[in-house]
């Protein structure tokens, strides 16, 4: 069963501060890699996408994958309020199979003012 | 506007009522898929579907029936709704399964089954 986990959280981050939001993951084979934003009753919202080693930067946003190790985080850089919300790992094995995202239960985030 | 449409948004019904959760998206999408999201249990997978006519099951596919007999309509049947559904429901799409390719996601149903 392939797994992938967060810190439930809450974390709290001073407005202005850098995040920092972990994952795990247990299958070897995962080659896509995903970070979600969720509000309260809303639906995911795709803000980051790493499909090699390293880092990639997308604004505020920086997505960092470590296969090796098999983990991936994001970064928030100057963390604004309107961050306060659930982040959500996803992670899909790549090469055409037929699975979907497997997701983690997600970190609650509060930037606090 | 791209988007993955869901009906109805907000559901209340009985258990034993049969009902279907419609889900429509107009992007010509290959890949469509079925997630249910608890407290404490993140998202879990219902059912996929890779094109028109092939579906299969997900992580927890029980007491749930899909159907796509049109590449833009992924439909979700509960035959017989028990309490332990009452759940939120998102669907979601994407072009392809390859690497790559990330799921869109509908705004989701929230069903209350008494």
């Amino acid at each position: 069963q392939k797994e992938v986990e967060q810190n439930s959280g809450p974390l709290s981050v001073p407005e202005g501060a850098i995040a920092s939001l972990n994952c795990t993951y247990s299958d070897r084979g995962s080659q896509s890699f995903f970070w979600y934003r969720q509000y309260s009753g809303k639906s995911p919202e795709l803000i980051m996408s790493i499909y090699s080693n390293g880092d990639k930067e997308d604004g505020r946003f920086t997505a960092q994958l470590n296969k090796a190790s098999q983990y991936v985080s994001l970064l928030i850089r100057d963390s604004q309020p309107s961050d306060s919300a659930t982040y959500l790992c996803a992670v899909k094995e790549g090469g055409g199979g037929a699975d979907g995202l497997t997701f983690g239960k997600g970190t609650h985030l509060i930037i606090q003012p | 506007e791209a988007q993955v449409t869901q009906n109805p948004r907000y559901l209340i019904t009985v258990t034993g009522k049969k009902l279907t959760v419609t889900c429509s998206q107009n992007m010509n999408h290959e890949y469509m898929s079925w997630y249910r999201q608890d407290p404490g249990l993140g998202l879990r997978q219902i059912y996929y579907s890779m094109n028109v006519e092939v579906t299969d099951k997900g992580d927890v596919p029980e007491g749930y029936k899909v159907s796509r007999k049109e590449k833009r309509n992924f439909p979700l049947i509960l035959e017989s709704p028990s309490p332990n559904q009452t759940s939120l429901y998102f669907c979601a799409s994407s072009p392809q399964t390859g690497e790559g390719q990330p799921q869109h996601f509908g705004d989701g149903t929230r069903l209350s089954i008494l």
